[in-house]
């Protein structure tokens, strides 16, 4: 059974670009949730995706967003890149949103320069 | 609002010995969930152990336990018999209402398994 795969795995960008970052959950998972970790401020979550449609968001400018396929692959953006956006971007699986265990991908580290 | 405090930054620890990672929590909910993960340096979060809030029996996965006090509002991690691979970011984490279910994480504590 294949695990969460998140592309790309490494990233660089420069300020003001935006970049899409993609995460295919396990396979019949359907909730997908994303996590930004950096040296600073560590691990905080950005939003959760259920069946298509965001059920939470975390306290992020409006410059991130997200959205997710119906095949539950989801996708997360980020627009006019800033220096502080450099980050590792986890993406975490669950089979359901009461689901207690999440499985993680190995993750995007993004780079902006 | 709930809050995860890990207080060791990092740990030495000789091969083959137990290490117990310190972690409290903060929260007003009666139903919550506590987790801990392992990150080695590759980067993925790897799911370690999980102890629900009204569970009677600390949890226990192989060499990993949690050391469960809820009074205390303590969620210890023990390894026992620590070996080279375990070298990593150990990260607490909670779930739960307050947070609409999303996890709320530790700053983490970096365990060196000398060998």
């Amino acid at each position: 059974k294949a695990g969460v795969t998140q592309t790309p795995r490494y990233l660089i960008k420069t300020r003001g670009q935006q970049v899409t970052l993609s995460c295919s959950p396990i396979s019949g998972h359907r909730s997908v949730s994303w996590y930004q970790q950096t040296p600073g401020q560590g691990l905080q979550f950005l939003f959760e995706y259920f069946s298509e449609t965001q059920r939470n968001k975390g306290n992020f400018p409006g410059r991130f967003s997200g959205r997710q396929f119906s095949n539950s692959r989801s996708e997360m953006n980020v627009s006019t890149l800033e220096l502080g956006d450099s980050a590792l971007y986890l993406c975490a699986s669950r089979l359901d949103r009461a689901d207690t265990e999440a499985f993680f991908g190995q993750g995007t580290r993004l780079t902006v320069v | 609002a709930q809050k995860i405090t890990q207080t060791q930054p990092g740990m030495f620890v000789q091969e083959k010995e137990a290490v117990t990672l310190d972690c409290t929590y903060d929260t007003s909910d009666p139903s919550y969930g506590l987790f801990w993960y392992k990150q080695p340096s590759s980067g993925e979060m790897i799911f370690l152990i999980y102890q629900g809030s009204y569970d009677q029996q600390n949890a226990t996965e192989g060499r990993y336990s949690l050391n469960f006090q809820k009074a205390r509002k303590s969620a210890n991690l023990v390894i026992s018999a620590s070996q080279l691979g375990d070298s990593a970011m150990y990260f607490c984490a909670m779930r739960g209402p307050d947070s609409n279910y999303q996890l709320i994480w530790g700053a983490g504590t970096k365990l060196i398994i000398k060998p």
